[in-house]
């Protein structure tokens, strides 16, 4: 399968605390992406590293790619009540790259 | 920017009739535009891709006479559950990609269709 598989599939932890997210895959990529959701809403797309990138940033969130683990993470630093949602992270199809699948995604939770 | 707007948020509908979900990109002209179906605590499930212009191509085990999709203008998708059965009951969501823009996708707010 070429969807990338999330770990843990739920989270909980205190505001403030940092949250942890990893993804696996199996196919060769050229860019991976993690999005949010909140409940009943759609998706919102968070940050994209590209294959040749090892880490990027934006603002709390930060994210890691290695290519030859063939693995990601999404840290969000400082969690907030209101980070609490769904994670996905999203690898392009092989040979349709417009082509998005997602992982089954991570619950995370942040108690005030 | 990149807003991409869904209605209805929810539908209500008796089994045997068909309901049209819209998706539109408010600000920018989406090159292509993906329709997919999101069940409870499920990833998402990719129904179809959209060009404007061009017949919809439909994922493996997908109905296209069922999910009829019509991508008339860079800004506007349709999807028509035709003859919709309780088994359709299901979170729509539409996204929107710009070429320039790189591969990004945006989304919609999804469509919560419930069928009786």
């Amino acid at each position: 399968s070429q969807q990338g598989e999330e770990d843990p599939q739920a989270l909980s932890i205190q505001e403030g605390e940092n949250a942890t997210m990893n993804c696996s895959y199996k196919t060769s990529i050229n860019n991976l992406q993690w999005y949010r959701q909140n409940s009943g809403r759609g998706l919102v797309h968070l940050i994209l590293i590209r294959s040749n990138e090892r880490e990027k940033h934006s603002g709390r969130l930060r994210v890691t790619l290695d290519t030859s683990k063939k693995s990601s993470s999404l840290l969000i630093t400082a969690s907030r009540a209101a980070d609490t949602a769904s994670y996905f992270c999203a690898i392009p199809v092989t040979g349709a790259n417009s082509k998005l699948t997602f992982g089954k995604g991570i619950t995370l939770s942040v108690r005030p | 920017g990149a807003v991409v707007s869904q209605h209805p948020s929810r539908v209500i509908c008796k089994s045997g009739t068909s309901v049209k979900i819209e998706c539109r990109s408010l600000d920018f002209q989406a090159t292509t535009m993906f329709w997919y179906r999101q069940f409870p605590k499920k990833s998402l499930m990719l129904m179809a891709t959209s060009n404007e212009g061009s017949k919809a191509t439909y994922e493996q085990g997908v109905e296209k006479d069922k999910f009829l999709i019509n991508h008339a203008s860079l800004t506007l998708s349709t999807l028509t559950v035709t003859s919709a059965h309780p088994e359709d009951s299901s979170f729509y969501i539409c996204s929107a990609r710009f070429q320039g823009f790189g591969y990004e996708q945006y989304f919609g707010p999804g469509t919560r269709l419930t069928v009786t």
